[in-house]
C-alpha cells in the first residue's frame, strides 16, 4: 500500500488565484512529521512547509499553509496567491519512526503545478 | 556553510563501467541518504546511514553500495552501471531522531544526473 499518496499528476492555476495540492498518508507511528518540497525546473529540492502529528494548529509559512487533518489521514498544501515562479513539481513526504530507532523518509510521486499568466 | 554538496553534477557511463558519487554535508548531520528520481515514481530511497559507519538499505538499493567512513561523507557506488540506472540522484542530510532538532527537515544536495548508455 502507498505511504505517501499525490493523486494529481497535473494542475493549473491562474496567477492570483489559490491553489490546493492534495497529500494522503498511512502511517501507524504516532510520532510523525509531514513536508512539502517544491521542485522548480532547475531540479533543486526546497523545503516548503513542515507539520509535526502533534502539532494541533496548521503549519503556515508564507504563501504556503498546510491543511492537517489528522483523523483523514490528508495534509494538503494551499498555496494562495498563486504567481508565475510556483510553477514547479511539488512533492509531498512523511517521515516516520523505524523499528531501530531512526527515522524515514517517504515521497509521494508528486504534483506538477503549472500558474498561467 | 556549503550545505550539501553532490559530485560530480553530471556523468554519462557505458553499460559495466563503475563510478561513485560523493555526498558532503557541513551541517553535522548524523543521517545521510541516497535517493534516485525517475519520472512519474518521486523520489525513492537508495540506502542511507544513521551515523558514521553505518548504512542501511533502502527501497530499490540492488545495483548500488554505499560506504560512510567520515560522517561528513557519503558515497555511493555503482559497480557495473547498468542503463536502468539511468537516474537523477539526490543525496539528503538531516539530524538525528535524538537531536532535539525535530522540526528540521532533510536537506538536499543539487543532484547528480547520470545516463548510462
Amino acid at each position: 500500500a502507498q505511504k505517501i499518496t499525490q493523486t494529481q499528476p497535473g494542475m493549473f492555476v491562474q496567477e492570483k488565484e489559490a491553489v490546493t495540492l492534495d497529500c494522503t498518508y498511512d502511517t501507524s507511528d504516532p510520532s510523525y512529521g509531514l513536508f512539502w518540497y517544491k521542485q522548480p525546473s532547475s531540479g533543486e529540492m526546497i523545503f516548503l512547509i513542515y507539520q509535526g502529528s502533534y502539532d494541533q494548529q496548521n503549519a503556515t509559512e508564507g504563501r504556503y499553509s498546510l491543511n492537517f487533518q489528522k483523523a483523514r489521514k490528508s495534509a494538503n498544501l494551499v498555496i494562495s496567491a498563486s504567481q508565475l515562479g510556483d510553477s514547479a513539481m511539488y512533492f509531498c513526504a512523511m517521515r516516520e519512526g523505524t523499528t531501530s530507532g531512526t527515522y524515514k523518509y517517504i515521497f509521494g510521486t508528486g504534483t506538477r503545478l503549472k500558474v498561467l499568466a | 556553510n556549503a550545505g550539501v554538496t553532490q559530485t560530480p553534477k553530471f556523468r554519462v557511463l557505458k553499460t559495466g563501467q563503475s563510478m561513485t558519487l560523493l555526498c558532503a554535508q557541513d551541517m553535522n548531520h548524523e543521517y545521510m541518504y541516497w535517493y534516485r528520481q525517475d519520472p512519474g515514481m518521486g523520489l525513492r530511497l537508495i540506502h542511507y546511514s544513521v551515523g558514521e559507519g553505518t548504512t542501511a538499505k533502502g527501497e530499490v538499493p540492488d545495483g548500488y553500495n554505499v560506504s560512510r567512513l567520515k560522517k561528513q561523507n557519503f558515497l555511493l557506488g555503482l559497480e557495473s552501471a547498468a542503463p536502468s540506472q539511468t537516474s537523477v540522484y539526490f543525496c539528503a542530510s538531516s539530524p538525528s531522531r535524538t537531536s532535539g532538532r525535530a522540526l528540521e527537515t532533510q536537506y538536499f544536495g543539487p543532484g547528480t544526473r547520470l545516463l548510462v548508455l
